[in-house]
């Protein structure tokens, strides 16, 4: 199945530092997604962007959906270690019924060192 | 807030068995669920979208005989690995949404191991 383009694979950043993640996809979307994935638990949902150019904020984290719908960015702000996780973006073409489905990205795995 | 529950957390089975995994709404009704697999070090793969009341829409490459679902009721969907193999062993994830909300709210999984 299509899956989004999230790279590098790993970051690596020191406690304090900014992070900013990218995600690139052939088609475009109505809806992007952010998730943070703990070990062993299930993704939880840090932003959701519903309309091309939205720039939403939600305390240190701040993401934007691109203009072409091809593309969104998380950043992170002041990292701190319990940022420390899989953060995966997710795209969604419609809110309801079969297409409501999320294509998911590789994921990022983030490591903050204290 | 939405919660979505699963059981059981982890569980063992051998090789030629069948393991039932439960995905609940516990506090919204969600007419549809979703099941992903997800593989160490890998992304969410999307099984199948669970509708209540009706047949399941499995992706491309699921088999749906060996992977069956079933939504009965609004807030319970459950998955069931028919005669389980080793390269079953996954990490098995649900999600829901409270419609009419696009949002889909996450279990904390199931792990399966097949020996």
């Amino acid at each position: 199945g299509q899956q989004l383009n999230q790279s590098p694979q790993s970051m690596f950043i020191q406690e304090g530092e900014d992070v900013s993640m990218n995600c690139t996809s052939s088609s475009i979307f109505n809806t992007w997604l952010w998730y943070k994935q703990d070990p062993g638990e299930g993704p939880v949902l840090l932003i959701a962007l519903y309309k091309a150019g939205e720039l939403t904020s939600n305390g240190r984290l701040t993401a934007q959906f691109g203009i072409t719908r091809k593309d969104s960015f998380l950043n992170i702000s002041a990292s701190i270690p319990s940022d420390v996780g899989i953060y995966f973006c997710a795209g969604q073409l419609r809110y309801t019924g079969a297409n409501s489905k999320l294509t998911f990205g590789k994921g990022i795995t983030l490591s903050v060192r204290p | 807030g939405a919660v979505v529950s699963q059981h059981p957390s982890r569980v063992i089975c051998k090789s030629g068995t069948s393991v039932k995994i439960e995905c609940r709404s516990l506090d919204f009704q969600a007419t549809t669920m979703f099941w992903y697999r997800q593989f160490p070090k890998q992304s969410l793969m999307l099984m199948a979208t669970s509708n209540e009341g009706s047949k399941a829409t499995y992706e491309q490459g699921v088999e749906k005989d060996k992977f069956l679902i079933n939504h009965a009721s609004l807030t319970l969907s459950t998955l069931t690995v028919t005669s389980a193999h080793p390269e079953d062993s996954s990490f098995y994830i649900c999600s829901a949404s409270p419609e009419p909300y696009n949002e889909q709210f996450f279990g904390p999984g199931t792990r399966l191991t097949v020996l």
